[in-house]
């Protein structure tokens, strides 16, 4: 089975520090994903990449970057924390290449992160 | 652009019976997928059923199957048999990786 590992399950941060959080899946899946989930508003995505050192925005970028040197690692960046980022946030990868819409996504188990 | 819609945040079923959740969509492409995940309290969402547009029969997985209506623009996931397990929250997603806003279904033993 496919894995998506998310580093941390429960994160706590400061207004205003730089905040990383890491996935890695197993599978050699070439797209990955970032999304957050808020209540009421489901799940929103933030970046994708369909490849190593590419990535695009997604429908909410704002405050966030991504990075991804290796197939199997995504990271999410929160370059200055603020309240308004405490969140779950979910990683995801699917295979093949591009972003196909047919695709299953696997999902990490989430990360809620607060931003005190 | 997509639109997935899920207008009904709560549901709730006995164990043993079925139940229906709702979704619609809106596309402008001419071939799509449509999903239904399920994020059960371990916060590990996993894919339920998923179905192709251009297929006029409906999915089917077990006791999960869908009522596809293209016209009306109508994606809704069916429960028969109604398990404690199946409790959680069910997001219908589409397209270009949009998500519904999620439906929490509680099962009463």
């Amino acid at each position: 089975d496919v894995k998506v590992t998310q580093s941390s399950r429960y994160l706590v941060k400061r207004t205003g520090e730089k905040v990383f959080l890491e996935c890695v899946q197993d599978m050699d899946h070439e797209n990955m994903f970032w999304y957050r989930q808020d209540p009421g508003l489901g799940l929103r995505l933030i970046y994708f990449s369909y490849d190593v050192k590419m990535k695009e925005k997604g429908d909410i970028p704002e405050g966030y970057s991504v990075s991804r040197e290796k197939k199997e690692r995504f990271s999410l960046i929160l370059e200055s924390a603020s309240t308004n980022q405490t969140s779950m946030y979910l990683c995801a990868s699917s295979y093949p290449q591009g972003i196909a819409t047919n695709e299953k996504l696997f999902f990490g188990s989430g990360t809620q992160l607060s931003v005190l | 652009a997509q639109t997935v819609t899920q207008s009904q945040p709560e549901m709730s079923v006995q164990e043993a019976e079925t139940v229906t959740l709702s979704c619609t969509y809106d596309t402008s492409e001419s071939d799509y997928y449509l999903f239904w995940y399920k994020q059960p309290p371990s916060r590990q969402m996993i894919l339920v059923i998923r179905q192709e547009a251009y297929k006029q029969q409906n999915a089917t997985e077990n006791r999960f199957s869908v009522n596809f209506q293209k016209a009306a623009k109508s994606f809704s996931l069916k429960i028969s048999d109604s398990q404690l397990g199946d409790a959680a929250m069910y997001f219908c997603a589409g397209g270009k990786l949009t998500f519904g806003k999620g439906i929490t279904l509680s099962v009463r033993p």
